[in-house]
């Protein structure tokens, strides 16, 4: 297992275009999460999953946005109709189980530039 | 809801000296985890220490320990010895130990820090 990939690395799209990113977690990790961090701040929760289901959405997740964890494997974010303020890098974790005592694992991230 | 703050946005230390990284949090829980994250210029996040809330022993892994004061709310991070390779962003998080909801990480701003050589 070589731990959570994320892809593409890096994805530029003009405004207005729809873009999705995918997300392979560690293969026994059933709890995926999705943040969004922007240049010089910390990440922000977006949304989690557990197994396949979708638990919780931050009130950042704004209705152009949309997760989807099928089968409870890899999960996908997809983002409609962009904005220039959409323009961050998209990172996703995966964990094991609620106490898992040593965070979570992150993936290296999909850098998003909207033009 | 829980905050993070780290009020210090750039930091620099000499190779081979200790530099002390802040942190503060705001929580109404008593139950709960404490990190330090290091995010190099590859951008993967990497887990370099963590302090559970209810434990009064301070963190040690290797060069890094914490210096965790629960009732000020305060989780700083000491990094002795610094290397060049340490250089990166080092960001202080939160999560909440409960069973319920989705034991999110709760970020701060984030420290640059610099190792001079």
């Amino acid at each position: 297992d070589t731990g959570v990939s994320q892809n593409p690395r890096h994805k530029i799209t003009k405004r207005g275009q729809n873009v999705t990113f995918r997300c392979d977690p560690i293969s026994e990790h059933n709890r995926l999460y999705w943040y969004r961090q922007t240049l010089g701040q910390g990440p922000e929760f977006l949304t989690y999953f557990q197994n396949e289901a979708q638990l919780e959405k931050s009130r950042l997740l704004s209705d152009r946005f949309s997760a989807e964890r099928p089968k409870g494997s890899f999960s996908t974010l997809e983002i409609q109709r962009t904005e220039q303020g959409d323009s961050a890098m998209y990172l996703c974790a995966s964990s094991l189980g609620y106490r898992n005592e040593y965070g979570y694992t992150f993936g290296s991230g999909t850098r998003l530039t909207v033009v | 809801a829980q905050t993070v703050t780290q009020s210090q946005p750039e930091m620099s230390v000499q190779e081979a000296e200790t530099v002390t990284l802040s942190c503060t949090y705001d929580t109404s829980e008593s139950d709960y985890y404490l990190f330090w994250y290091k995010q190099p210029p590859s951008r993967q996040m990497i887990l370099v220490i963590r302090q559970e809330a209810y434990k009064q022993q301070n963190a040690t892994e290797n060069r890094f320990s914490v210096n965790f004061q629960k009732a000020a709310k305060s989780f700083s991070l000491k990094i002795s010895d610094s290397q060049l390779g340490d250089a990166a962003m080092y960001f202080c998080a939160y999560r909440s130990a409960t069973s319920q909801g989705a034991q999110k990480l709760v970020f701060g701003q984030g420290t640059r820090l610099t190792i001079n050589p």
